[in-house]
This record gives structure tokens, C-alpha cells and sequence, in this order.
């Protein structure tokens, strides 16, 4: 299997704070790399895919780069909605592996 | 816009058979750009996947729950299915459905999920 290491496992932050996540993969996936948003009680959101596509209707303050195995979500400014959990995904091989997940807490 | 909405018994006793069923609206089963998943999260921790199915039949499944799990497709009904057999405390999960996409513009993205449906292995 292919193991997507996360990083940080959480952060704090204040609205407005530019945040990035980062995301390594234990081989080389080319560029099929997805972020999802998830919140309590509710199914994960795409944000991007192909690891830096933004998803039809996301807000472009979310940014995604990397290939290969290096990735990283940035968040340019964020909104009082941003505050979730972040996880990346591989859909290169089966199983399909997600990160450990990035929770995003108020400061 | 495909909605997904999982449903299935809240309680299992240990060693018998979780099922759920994910009713789709808005998109049919027997697209060819897509597959259909299963996901789960146990509490406090993060996303597995279970595996899918394509329309044609075929499906794959993580190995580390391949003995256990049957994922089916009902066309007739436009809805799928998670059989997961001999479950214990450690199946204990939101369990999620989800469609896969792939297209020339979208790869292997889960683009729709349900909201999740809380299962607990318990006697």
C-alpha cells in the first residue's frame, strides 16, 4: 500500500492566516493526488484534484502543487468556514490511502 | 448533482454481518466514469477505504478487509451495498458512500460522498 504522510497532524490558526499542509507520499503517484475538507457530521468536500486543479466551485483562496510525491494545500486567507479537518488522497493505485488528516483549530 | 445517502441498522452484535445500502438520486449506477465506494472512519481517527464497484461488476476491495467485505450493485433500484461479515468492536465507524469519477478531466476523485451513517459493534 502506499502510505500519505500529513503534516502537521493540527494546526492553530486566525482568520485571515495563510496556512499550508503538507502531504508525502511513500512512492511516486505522478499528479493523482486529491484534498478534501471534512467537518463533523458531514461527508469530506473535494477541494482539489489532480493535485492542483481547484474542484468546480471551490474558493480560489485554496491552492494545491506538488507531483510525484511532495504535495502541498495552501490556504491563502482563512475564512471562519476553513476551520475542519484536512486530508489528502491517492487514487494512483488501489487501496486507495488517505493522510492522517491536518485539524485546523481557532487560535 | 448526484446526492448519496447511506442507511442500515446503528447496532451490530459482534461476529455477524454489518449491512448498509447507499440509495443514489441525481446520477445512475451504470455510469461509465464511475465507480462506487465505501469509506469509514473509526472514532477519533482517520479515512479507510473500504473498496468499490463499477457497473460492469467488476470491484476491488483494501486487502486488509478483502475476506470479510461484498460491495453490490442494485441497477433496478439505482442503489449499493456494503456487506461486512464477522464484525468486532475495531468495525466500530461513520461509514461513508461515495462516487469515484474518472474522466479526462477528473481522475479518481470521490466527488460526492453521503453524510455518513455511525455503526456500533456492540452486544
Amino acid at each position: 500500500d502506499i502510505q500519505m504522510t500529513q503534516s502537521p497532524s493540527s494546526l492553530s490558526a486566525s482568520v485571515g492566516d495563510r496556512v499550508t499542509i503538507t502531504c508525502r507520499a511513500s512512492q511516486r503517484i505522478d499528479n493523482f493526488l486529491n484534498w478534501y475538507q471534512h467537518k463533523p457530521g458531514e461527508g469530506p468536500k473535494v477541494l482539489i484534484h489532480a493535485a492542483s486543479t481547484l474542484h468546480s466551485g471551490v474558493p480560489s483562496r485554496f491552492s494545491g502543487s506538488g507531483s510525484g510525491t511532495d504535495f502541498t494545500l495552501t490556504i491563502s486567507s482563512l475564512q471562519p468556514e476553513d476551520f475542519a479537518t484536512y486530508y489528502c488522497q491517492q487514487s494512483y493505485i488501489n487501496p486507495r490511502t488517505f493522510g492522517q488528516g491536518t485539524k485546523v483549530e481557532v487560535k | 448533482q448526484v446526492q448519496l445517502q447511506e442507511s442500515g441498522p446503528g447496532l451490530v452484535k459482534p461476529s455477524e454481518t454489518l449491512s448498509l445500502t447507499c440509495t443514489v438520486s441525481g446520477g445512475s449506477l451504470n455510469s461509465n466514469a464511475d465507480y462506487w465506494a465505501w469509506i469509514r472512519q473509526p472514532p477519533g481517527k482517520g479515512l479507510e477505504w473500504i473498496g468499490y464497484m463499477y457497473y460492469s461488476g467488476t470491484t476491488n476491495y483494501n486487502p486488509s478487509l478483502k475476506s470479510r467485505v461484498t460491495i453490490s450493485l442494485d441497477m433496478s433500484r439505482n442503489l449499493f451495498s456494503l456487506n461486512l461479515s464477522s464484525v468486532s468492536a475495531a468495525d466500530t465507524a461513520i461509514y461513508y458512500c461515495a462516487r469515484e469519477r474518472w474522466t479526462p478531466m477528473v481522475r479518481g476523485v470521490m466527488d460526492s460522498w453521503g453524510q455518513g451513517a455511525l455503526v456500533t459493534v456492540s452486544s
